[in-house]
């Protein structure tokens, strides 16, 4: 089945630094590649995603890479704010659609 | 109005205790799932359902039961409650899946289970 890779568990930055996140993916057939963010306490939400057909997606600070040849993807947070703050997720979708898989997440700080 | 919602939002029982959490999506999606939350935050798929019939049970163990009277409804009963079930219980929403995409998932609030 599919298999989410997701590194650094932690990441701390100082505010307007920027924060990259890499995940790597085992399943060949996956095509959706969320991202999630999700704050204390709350549930989790999206925050970008990408299709297999496309390589890059941006929607202002946020920008995420796929390469689907390597099986990785990864999500860039330019000039970061303490609002950043949070555990982020990627996901994969396994092969038969039936489910996302997620990685372990990562704890970002953001310090002002 | 809520999109996707759970009750109870707490639970605090015994080991041994049998207890139900309850969901909810009025967003017309076809599929609902439960993801188990646990300490370490890791959020670990359970059950999906499509139009009311299961898709996929990740093993595990029989003391869960979902049940999804309606494609709007699913819900999860748990019995004999061990103190491995302390975690918090996710449900979400999608459209039908296509092949290798779920879309979008829609969570819950949460359901935060405490079994002392």
């Amino acid at each position: 089945g599919e298999n989410v890779e997701q590194h650094p568990s932690t990441l701390s930055v100082q505010e307007g630094d920027s924060a990259v996140i890499k995940c790597t993916y085992s399943d060949s057939a996956s095509n959706y590649f969320p991202w999630y963010k999700q704050e204390l306490g709350k549930r989790p939400q999206l925050i970008i995603d990408i299709r297999s057909n496309v390589g890059e997606k941006k929607d202002q600070r946020i920008a995420v890479t796929l390469n689907k040849t390597a099986k990785h993807f990864s999500l860039h947070i330019t000039e970061t704010q303490p609002e950043d703050s949070a555990v982020y997720f990627c996901a994969a979708t396994n092969q038969a659609g039936t489910a996302l898989i997620f990685g372990k997440g990562t704890t970002l700080s953001v310090s002002s | 109005d809520t999109a996707v919602s759970q009750t109870p939002k707490y639970l605090v029982t015994q080991m041994g205790n049998d207890k139900s959490i309850k969901c909810e999506q009025n967003l017309g999606h076809d599929t609902m799932y439960w993801y188990k939350q646990d300490s370490k935050k890791f959020l670990k798929i359970m059950f999906s359902y499509n139009n009311k019939e299961l898709i996929i049970n990740e093993t595990v163990p029989n003391r869960f039961s979902p049940k999804s009277p309606d494609k709007a409804h699913l819900n999860l009963h748990i019995n004999s409650l061990e103190l491995g079930d302390s975690a918090v219980y996710f449900c979400a929403s999608s459209r039908t899946p296509g092949t290798g995409d779920t879309g979008e998932l829609f969570f819950g609030e949460g359901s935060r289970l405490t079994v002392l």
